[in-house]
């Protein structure tokens, strides 16, 4: 399996909902990412995970919660979003883990809208 | 700061025509530096990595530390090429992406 996968591809959510994004890589890569991508923009990075640890917080708000169960599971839960957070959340994972650059590869992404 | 630029947001050539995506970055060290492309309704994919050198349907990019760039060049461009193209440069901990170049190839 050399692929990332993302599940749901869609979701639609109101504020007060809480609902998880998921993210699998059989690749054996030590480090995976949370981005969050809006139209015609390149993706932000929110979460980098390097050995299941937590490595990086891109000052997100605490309303998004990254959880890495173990290393081929990425899980980001949502509680409480604001409309503008409506965008396309992408998973990417890497190699070598971080703090060593190395090419990322990318899930389709789940596109988020918040009612 | 600033790492990675990409001075065109939007590129249209002919097909057939040859096309060069620009890519200027700014690092201090040793850069690693990626192309991407986004197809549309697909998933980010990487085209080119400088240090493997290669040349992925038709597409190169040569490192110029001296200008600081990484430019995309295609000879001879191809109406599936039309896409979104990020330039991108890994560093320790953290992956910069350019602002992206959207790519028209006219038939």
């Amino acid at each position: 399996d050399t692929e990332v996968t993302q599940t749901p591809k869609h979701l639609v959510m109101g504020m007060t909902n809480k609902k998880s994004l998921k993210c699998e890589q059989h690749m054996g890569h030590r480090a995976m990412y949370w981005y969050k991508q809006k139209a015609k923009k390149p993706p932000e990075l929110m979460f980098v995970y390097s050995y299941e640890k937590l490595s990086i917080n891109e000052s997100v708000p605490s309303r998004f919660s990254p959880e890495c169960p173990n290393s081929s599971l990425l899980n980001l839960h949502l509680h409480a979003l604001q409309p503008e957070d409506s965008a396309l959340y992408l998973c990417a994972s890497s190699q070598r883990a971080a703090g060593e650059p190395g090419a990322q590869y990318f899930g389709p992404g789940t596109r988020l809208l918040v009612l | 700061a600033q790492r990675v630029t990409q001075p065109e947001k939007l590129l249209s050539v002919f097909k057939g025509a040859p096309v060069e995506l620009k890519c200027n970055y700014s690092y201090s060290g040793s850069p690693e530096l990626f192309w991407y492309v986004q197809y549309s309704r697909q998933r980010l994919q990487l085209l080119l990595r400088h240090i493997s050198r290669e040349s992925i349907k038709g597409f190169t990019a040569d490192l110029n530390k001296g200008e600081t760039s990484f430019h995309l060049k295609k000879p001879f461009a191809q109406e599936e090429d039309s896409a979104m193209y990020y330039c991108a440069l890994g560093s320790g901990n953290q992956f910069y992406f350019g602002t992206g170049t959207s790519l028209t190839v006219i038939p």
